[in-house]
């Protein structure tokens, strides 16, 4: 069935260094959205990617999602203390877009 | 703009005792979900409801758990009778029925069976 992997699966920087975090479909999929979960909390959207090949940026985080549309990166860079988390992506079921597929998610930790 | 609402925030019980959690999405929002995230895994659907009818429950366990969405705004899950890998953080998502489909989570419901 429908999968999405990410990897890594755990991070840890000093801050200051720069993170990436790469996520793979086995499926076209029609978007992609990231999340990202402090420790303890739930989930918050940071973002949508609709079209192949599309760069986003917010701040520090660059998303970029893949020409085939199967794959995604979320980079951060120069890590802060407020990136600790989990970053998670997600895509739609075929024949249902409102249901997401998630991956594991990327622990981030990252040392002051 | 008020968020999901949960509650209760924690509950602990014993395996075969039921236990049921509460959600309050965000007003017009359409699209509610449950779903289950145990620890170090992502979330994993439960039940998605389109107002007041159900889309998609195929990973409910429906041997235990029930959930309803009356007059498509609040929604129970319920569990009956809980097993040990019930232990899990149950989560409540809503959306609306445009644009990007985000979802807005609440708080969560974190779930102990001793």
């Amino acid at each position: 069935g429908q999968q999405v992997m990410q990897i890594p699966q755990y991070q840890h920087v000093q801050e200051g260094e720069d993170f990436t975090t790469y996520c793979n479909s086995s499926t076209t999929l029609s978007n992609i959205q990231w999340y990202k979960q402090r420790p303890g909390g739930h989930p918050v959207f940071l973002i949508q990617l609709v079209k192949s090949g599309e760069v986003k940026k917010q701040k520090r985080l660059t998303f970029q999602f893949g020409e085939a549309k199967k794959n995604s990166s979320l980079h951060i860079t120069a890590t802060q203390t407020t990136d600790v988390g989990t970053y998670f992506c997600a895509g739609p079921y075929a024949g249902n877009n409102r249901k997401l597929i998630w991956g594991l998610g990327t622990s981030l930790a990252v040392n002051p | 703009e008020a968020g999901v609402a949960q509650s209760p925030r924690y509950k602990i019980i014993e395996k075969r005792q039921s236990v049921a959690f509460w959600c309050n999405p965000i007003s017009g929002h359409a699209t509610l979900y449950w779903y289950q995230q145990i620890l170090g895994q992502g979330p994993k659907l439960l039940i998605q409801f389109q107002n007041n009818g159900v889309v998609d429950d195929s990973q409910l366990p429906k041997d235990r758990f029930s959930a309803e969405r009356l007059k498509g705004v609040d929604s129970t899950l319920k569990i009956q009778p809980a097993k040990l890998e019930d232990s899990a953080v149950y989560l409540c998502a809503s959306s609306l029925d445009r644009g990007a489909y985000e979802q807005y989570f609440g708080p969560g419901t974190r779930l102990t069976v001793t």
